[in-house]
């Protein structure tokens, strides 16, 4: 199985910073990674697919990278709408999340 | 519109079964990977099964044995048979769908294990 390592697990942020999470894959999973937001009683939202395409109508502060094992997603400028729990999912071989991100504002 | 609706949950005792369904519009169940994940109150997500395009099946250990994917080709539908559910069955559980142009989700069904 597949182990998604995710970092930091819970960050605190002004509005306007530049926040990055991390994702490391346990091998090899090419560009096999999505990334979501989910809201307190909601779905999780697609953000990212394939480590990097913005889905429709995702505002374009939020972007992934990464290829492999190594994956980053980040909020190039924090909104007040942003506070969510954020994960990364791999689809390489089965399936498998990251233990989530909880963003919350200083 | 593309979407996934689920249905079938509700509140089941210990060592019940419950039938969960995912009706597709928009999406073909059978082109597509397909799976279900579950998130327990206040925790993360966790996959529990999936079914590949050419109809293999997979499942999480936690749920092996007791759990069976299928799908219906007609009815463009995805199921869940859960039996000999378990109070750390209880969960929100969600329907989704893999596509070239990014993951789809359903908006989610709960079930409830308890006496």
């Amino acid at each position: 199985d597949i182990q998604m390592t995710q970092s930091p697990s819970s960050l605190s942020a002004s509005v306007g910073d530049r926040v990055t999470i991390t994702c490391q894959a346990s091998q090899d999973i090419s560009k096999y990674l999505n990334w979501y937001q989910q809201k307190p009683g909601k779905a999780p939202k697609v953000l990212i697919y394939d480590a990097s395409n913005l889905e429709t109508g995702v505002p374009s502060r939020f972007s992934g990278s990464g290829s492999g094992t190594d994956f980053t997603f980040t909020i190039s400028s924090l909104q007040p709408e942003d506070i969510a729990t954020y994960y990364c999912q791999q689809y390489d071989n089965l399936l498998s999340f990251g233990g989530g991100t909880k963003v919350e504002i200083k | 519109e593309v979407q996934l609706v689920e249905s079938g949950g509700g509140l089941v005792q210990p060592g019940g079964s419950l039938r969960l369904s995912c009706a597709a519009s928009g999406f073909v169940v059978n082109d597509n990977f397909m799976s279900w994940v579950r998130q327990a109150p206040g925790k993360g997500l966790e996959w529990v099964s999936l079914i590949y395009s050419g109809g293999t099946t997979y499942y999480a250990d936690s749920v092996k044995g007791r759990f069976s994917i299928s799908r219906h080709n007609p009815k463009n539908t995805l199921y869940l048979q859960m039996n000999s559910l378990r109070s750390d069955d209880t969960a929100v559980y969600y329907c989704t769908g893999y596509t070239v142009t990014g993951p789809l989700w359903g908006q989610g069904t709960l079930v409830t294990v308890s006496s």
